[in-house]
C-alpha cells in the first residue's frame, strides 16, 4: 500500500541553526501538508500546498518556515532560525483531491529537537 | 472557525470491556469527521470517517462511530478491547467549505489492562 514517508525520524539541532524536514508524498496525490505537535499538545496545522503554491497556511507559519516541492516527488518544510519553541513533532500529508471526502494520508513523523 | 473537544485525555478499561472514547465538535454545518490512531512511534493512521453519507461508521479493528447531529458528537467505540488497541487516538474534523486542513482534538491515549 502506498504510504507517505518522512526523513529523517528524529532530528537534533541548536537554536538559530537552519533544518529541513523533508517528505515523500503517495506519487498520485495532488495536496500536500505540514502539521506539527508539540508535546503533550493537539496536531496543529502549518500549511497546504498545491500546484507549487501555498493554498493555505496557519498563523503559526511565519516568515521563518517555508515550504518547496523542488524536484516533483520530495516535499520539504525548511525552518530558517529555529527557536527552542519549534521542538516537536512535525507530519507531513497529501491527499488526492481536495474539497471531498478524501483521506489525508499522514507520514511518520520528524521529531525535531531544538537545544 | 471549527473545533474539536475529546473528553478524557487517557482511557483505560479491560481487556474484553467496551471501549468509548468521547469527540465533540463545534460547527454550523455539517463537517466531514475523521477518527484517527497513533501508535507509538507510528504516523497518524485512519480509522473511519464520516463524510454525511451514513450516521453510523463502521471502521477498520473492529471500531466504529456514529454522527449525531443533535449532540454535536462523533464518538468512536469499539465492543471488545484488545491489547493491541493500546494506542492514541484523534478526533477530527474538517468543513466542506474550507479547503482540506484537518482540525484536531486533543487526543486521548487509550491503556488497556490485562
Amino acid at each position: 500500500e502506498p504510504e507517505v514517508t518522512q526523513t529523517p525520524s528524529h532530528q537534533v539541532t541548536q537554536m538559530g541553526q537552519e533544518v529541513i524536514l523533508r517528505c515523500v508524498p503517495i506519487s498520485n496525490h495532488l495536496y500536500f501538508y505540514w502539521y506539527r505537535q508539540i508535546l503533550g499538545q493537539k496536531v496543529e496545522f502549518l500549511v497546504s500546498f498545491y500546484n507549487n503554491e501555498i493554498s493555505e497556511k496557519s498563523e503559526i507559519f511565519d516568515d521563518q518556515f517555508s515550504v518547496e516541492r523542488p524536484d516533483g516527488s520530495n516535499f520539504t518544510l525548511k525552518i530558517r532560525s529555529t527557536k527552542l519553541e519549534d521542538s516537536a513533532m512535525y507530519f507531513c500529508a497529501s491527499i488526492l483531491i481536495q474539497g471531498s471526502a478524501d483521506t489525508q494520508y499522514f507520514g511518520p513523523g520528524t521529531r525535531l529537537t531544538v537545544l | 472557525a471549527q473545533s474539536v473537544t475529546q473528553l478524557g485525555s487517557h482511557v483505560s478499561v479491560s481487556e474484553g470491556a467496551l471501549v468509548l472514547l468521547r469527540c465533540n465538535y463545534s460547527s454550523s454545518v455539517p463537517p466531514y469527521l475523521f477518527w484517527y490512531v497513533q501508535y507509538p512511534n507510528q504516523g497518524l493512521q485512519l480509522l473511519l470517517k464520516y463524510t454525511s453519507a451514513a450516521t453510523l461508521v463502521k471502521g477498520i479493528n473492529g471500531f466504529e462511530a456514529e454522527f449525531k447531529k443533535s449532540e454535536t458528537s462523533f464518538h468512536l467505540t469499539k465492543p471488545s478491547a484488545h491489547m493491541s488497541d493500546a494506542a492514541e487516538y484523534f478526533c477530527a474534523v474538517r468543513m466542506n467549505n474550507a479547503g482540506n486542513m484537518l482540525t484536531f482534538g486533543g487526543g486521548t491515549r487509550l491503556m488497556v489492562k490485562p
